[in-house]
């Protein structure tokens, strides 16, 4: 079976453009979630997308969304970028991604955005 | 809200040693995962553990949850210079029913 994937691995932008990170889950995993990583912030959870809903959202601003599509794959956009955006972006797939599940969560090899 | 602690933040070890790394929650773990990840790359799943008392290996790592199912443990034993990197583990929140929460890692350097 195939990882999860991520498109693009790096990525340059500049402060004010806008950027759309892209996942493909493990086939069968329905549960699509998004962190973001940085040195000082360690890993921050941004939102969770399961059957193309998204069932949980962390603490950040509105700049930042996402979605998922019918096949599971899922994008997260960010708008209006700021240079505090620089961070490695990850994408983790589950089967079913709940606590009552309690399955495994696989981890995509990440996008390193750097905002100048 | 739930928060997972992991302890020490870094270590350095001699090649060949033994060592462990804790992961302890304000509240009763229900699912704890350990994981680990060499710089700017994702993570790679270790392993899983649910049930109090459960212990798990894989190769020369060795991860066990107490009884009390708040704390987890990882014991690397005769550790070598491929185990270098940052351990990370996560668990079922028990705020949220679909999101698991993180240890701040916990950053391991080998020495030769």
């Amino acid at each position: 079976k195939a990882g999860v994937t991520q498109t693009p691995r790096y990525l340059i932008k500049t402060r004010g453009q806008q950027v759309t990170l892209s996942c493909s889950p493990i086939s069968g995993h329905r549960s699509v979630s998004w962190y973001q990583q940085t040195p000082g912030q360690g890993l921050q959870f941004l939102f969770e997308y399961f059957s193309e809903t998204q069932r949980n959202k962390g603490n950040f601003p509105g700049r930042f969304s996402g979605r998922q599509f019918s096949n599971s794959r899922s994008e997260m956009n960010v708008s209006t970028l700021e240079l505090g955006d620089s961070a490695l972006y990850l994408c983790a797939s589950r089967p079913l991604g709940s606590r009552v599940s309690t399955d495994t969560q696989y981890f995509g090899p990440g996008t390193r955005l750097t905002v100048l | 809200s739930q928060e997972l602690e992991q302890s020490p933040q870094s270590l350095i070890v001699q090649e060949g040693k033994n060592l462990t790394i804790n992961c302890t929650s304000s509240k009763t773990l229900y699912g704890l995962y350990w994981y680990k990840q060499k710089y700017g790359e994702g993570l790679i799943f270790l392993m899983m553990l649910q049930k109090g008392g459960e212990e798990k290996s894989h190769e020369k790592i060795t991860a066990k949850l107490d009884e009390k199912k708040q704390q987890s443990s990882l014991h690397i034993t005769a550790s070598q210079p491929s185990h270098a990197g940052i351990y990370l583990c996560g668990a079922d929140s028990l705020d949220s029913n679909y999101q698991l929460i993180w240890g701040a890692g916990t950053k391991l350097i080998i020495k030769p």
